[in-house]
């Protein structure tokens, strides 16, 4: 069966400091992997979205980035953390397009300082 | 490119009914539902794909008109359970993308 697994479940990290986020997935192949962030109280906003190994696109033009460096490998990075930053990461992945629900990560609270 | 969604907060004693409604400003190719408790990720209720279908599962079901680009979630005789926050969500044309709808606060209380 199918899993995902995301990483760190939390960190506090403060102002201009590095972040990675990472994800894998378990049991499927050339999945679609999608980064979304969540602001408290908030919807879940698109961040950047993955249809193949290296292939990488991006929704929301901060300083934020995502890599895909193996086909269920996820990670979301940035050089240096705002404010702004801070709330709930969720990773997610799908078989295709239109082909089915989202599975999601536990997702990764930030708060930044 | 996000869904409308519709209230964005209820509160519903418990066996009382709700509807959400979730709308879109472009064409909706499939729609789906997901319910998110506080603090933890969505899970998925269901899938709705083109031709006026309806779904069910237990007592939440689910219509979807893609001429009118609308969606709406049924929930019947609300449980404690079905306390949190609905999402409607749908592909881009391309299919790739996924948008989630701007979310619903449900609230059952005894």
């Amino acid at each position: 069966s199918q899993t995902i697994h995301q990483w760190p479940a939390t960190l506090v990290q403060p102002v201009g400091s590095p972040l990675s986020l990472e994800c894998t997935v378990e049991g499927t192949s050339n999945p679609n992997l999608y980064w979304y962030r969540q602001a408290a109280g908030r919807g879940l906003q698109l961040l950047f979205y993955s249809v193949g190994i290296g292939q990488i696109s991006s929704e929301v033009p901060q300083n934020l980035s995502a890599s895909r460096p193996q086909d269920r490998q996820f990670i979301l990075s940035s050089k240096k953390l705002l404010l702004s930053d801070s709330g709930f990461y969720l990773c997610a992945w799908s078989e295709g397009p239109n082909t089915g629900e989202l599975f999601f990560g536990e997702g990764s609270r930030l708060t930044v300082l | 490119q996000q869904p409308v969604q519709s209230p964005q907060a209820v509160i519903l004693r418990e066996g009382e009914d709700a509807v959400i409604n979730c709308s879109s400003s472009k064409a909706l190719y499939s729609v789906h539902w997901y319910r998110q408790k506080h603090g933890e990720a969505p899970v998925f209720l269901m899938i709705l794909l083109k031709g006026g279908e309806q779904k069910g599962h237990e007592k939440i079901s689910a219509s979807f008109n893609e001429k009118k680009q609308q969606s709406s979630l049924y929930l019947t005789a609300s449980q404690l359970s079905y306390s949190g926050t609905y999402f409607c969500g749908t592909p881009s044309n391309t299919g790739n993308q996924f948008y989630f709808g701007t979310g619903t606060s449900l609230t059952v209380i005894p």
